[in-house]
């Protein structure tokens, strides 16, 4: 069955300060991955896709960025935070291509807190 | 631009009662799915139900089902035989068809009293 995880489950972050947070996904290949983010109280936001490594679309401009370094790896890094980075971010997983349902499996989440 | 809405920030049902979560989106795409995401205090978000829009008859899953109307653009939620355990709040969501992309409401809060 496949699973996905992703840590740290919560960080605080002063400022200016980097940021990494890392996603896998286990006993699928080539998935496409996502990373969205939730500002407290509000719906999802997709901030970047990926449907193969080395392959990142970023929906929003922002100060962070997504890296694919391997098949079933996702990162999200920043090089300095912001007060407005703060946020609940879930990583998801859906099929490639013709086994694509629409749906997306979720990650558990990392909340950033940044002060 | 492709939409969703959701008009109800906070909903509430009595435990064993009916309760019905509305959702509109907006679209010029004629292929394309439908969820509804539940997500609990723990945060992680699990599929409760997915509807095609190809398909006429509404999905259903167990006490779930949905009322779907393609024309009028909506997808509506309803919880039968509510129980404690679905208190979280609900995400209505649209995917066109082979983009991989999910656009999501801002949610509806519900709660369910004991």
């Amino acid at each position: 069955s496949q699973t996905i995880h992703q840590w740290p489950a919560t960080l605080v972050q002063p400022v200016g300060s980097p940021l990494s947070l890392e996603c896998t996904v286990e006993g699928t290949s080539n998935p496409n991955l996502y990373w969205y983010r939730q500002a407290a109280g509000r719906g999802l936001q997709l901030l970047f896709y990926s449907v193969g490594i080395g392959q990142i679309s970023s929906e929003v401009p922002q100060n962070l960025s997504a890296s694919r370094p391997q098949d079933r790896q996702f990162i999200l890094s920043s090089k300095k935070l912001l007060l407005s980075d703060s946020g609940f971010y879930l990583c998801a997983w859906s099929s490639h291509g013709g086994l694509n349902t629409g749906e997306l499996f979720f990650g558990e989440g990392s909340r950033l807190t940044v002060l | 631009a492709q939409t969703v809405t959701q008009s109800q920030p906070e909903m509430s049902v009595q435990e064993a009662e009916t309760v019905t979560l509305s959702c509109t989106y907006d679209t010029s795409e004629s292929d394309y799915y439908l969820f509804w995401y539940k997500q609990p205090p723990s945060r992680q978000m699990i599929l409760v139900i997915r509807q095609e829009a190809y398909k006429q008859q509404n999905a259903t899953e167990n006490r779930f089902s949905v009322n779907f109307q393609k024309a009028a653009k909506s997808f509506s939620l309803k919880i039968s035989d509510s129980q404690l355990g679905d208190a979280a709040m609900y995400f209505c969501a649209y995917s066109p068809r082979n983009t991989g992309k999910l656009i999501f409401g801002q949610g509806t809060t519900l709660q369910v009293k004991p």
